[in-house]
């Protein structure tokens, strides 16, 4: 049982290369989010979906877009990086977006920008 | 606002002994459930307790234990007999009943270190 998959787990981009940071799911879960973290702020929400094709903005999601093509799927793409975006990026999946439902995460991708 | 504070950036424990972390949160709704997760340096996120707010009974999870208090707004965890393991992040959540907007609420963190 995989659970949640980020890839990559590290990436070093410049400024202004575009680049997608994957996130898979194989328990059927509805609901997937992005969240950065950065140091003292917890974890932010980017972006979120309550199901294939269904997408919404979160707290800071300027600089960012994503996709649900599918229920396992919901890569994050920065379309053109900045140093702001250097942070910590977790994924996570719940069955539904159901309150009682925790969150699983992935191990998170560090990603810097030069 | 929707907010979630963890007063204490960085605690430390002795081995064995029991500490407590601090949370409060801020909302205007009535229901929710509150999280606490730790985060290991292997960037794990962990679930370690939850607590539905319309249960007045306090979550106990083994050593980990919440003293929830609604009308404060305040959610703390409880460590009890601390282990080397337990050394981490940890970070208080709250989630409100569906909205379609962002319903899962972090707190800046809390480090803790425990003394061998």
């Amino acid at each position: 049982n995989a659970g949640v998959t980020q890839t990559p787990k590290f990436q070093v981009l410049k400024t202004g290369q575009s680049m997608t940071l994957q996130c898979a799911q194989d328990m059927n879960h509805e609901y997937m989010s992005w969240y950065r973290q950065d140091p003292g702020m917890g974890l932010r929400l980017i972006h979120y979906s309550v199901g294939a094709g269904i997408t919404d903005q979160g707290e800071v999601p300027n600089g960012y877009n994503v996709s649900r093509s599918t229920t396992e799927d919901f890569p994050l793409r920065l379309l053109s990086a900045a140093p702001s975006q250097t942070s910590v990026y977790f994924c996570a999946s719940s069955y539904s977006i159901a309150g009682d439902q925790p969150q699983h995460f992935g191990d998170g991708t560090r990603l810097s920008i030069l | 606002a929707q907010t979630v504070t963890q007063s204490q950036p960085e605690m430390s424990v002795q081995e064995a002994e029991t500490v407590t972390l601090s949370c409060t949160y801020d909302t205007s709704e009535s229901d929710y459930y509150l999280f606490w997760y730790k985060q290991p340096p292997s960037r794990q996120m962990i679930l370690v307790i939850r607590q539905e707010a319309y249960k007045q009974q306090n979550a106990t999870e083994n050593r980990f234990s919440v003293n929830f208090q609604k009308a404060a707004k305040s959610f703390s965890l409880k460590i009890s007999d601390s282990q080397l393991g337990d050394a981490a992040m940890y970070f208080c959540a709250y989630r409100i009943l569906p909205n379609y907007g962002q319903n899962f609420v972090f707190g800046p963190g809390t480090r803790l270190s425990v003394l061998p």
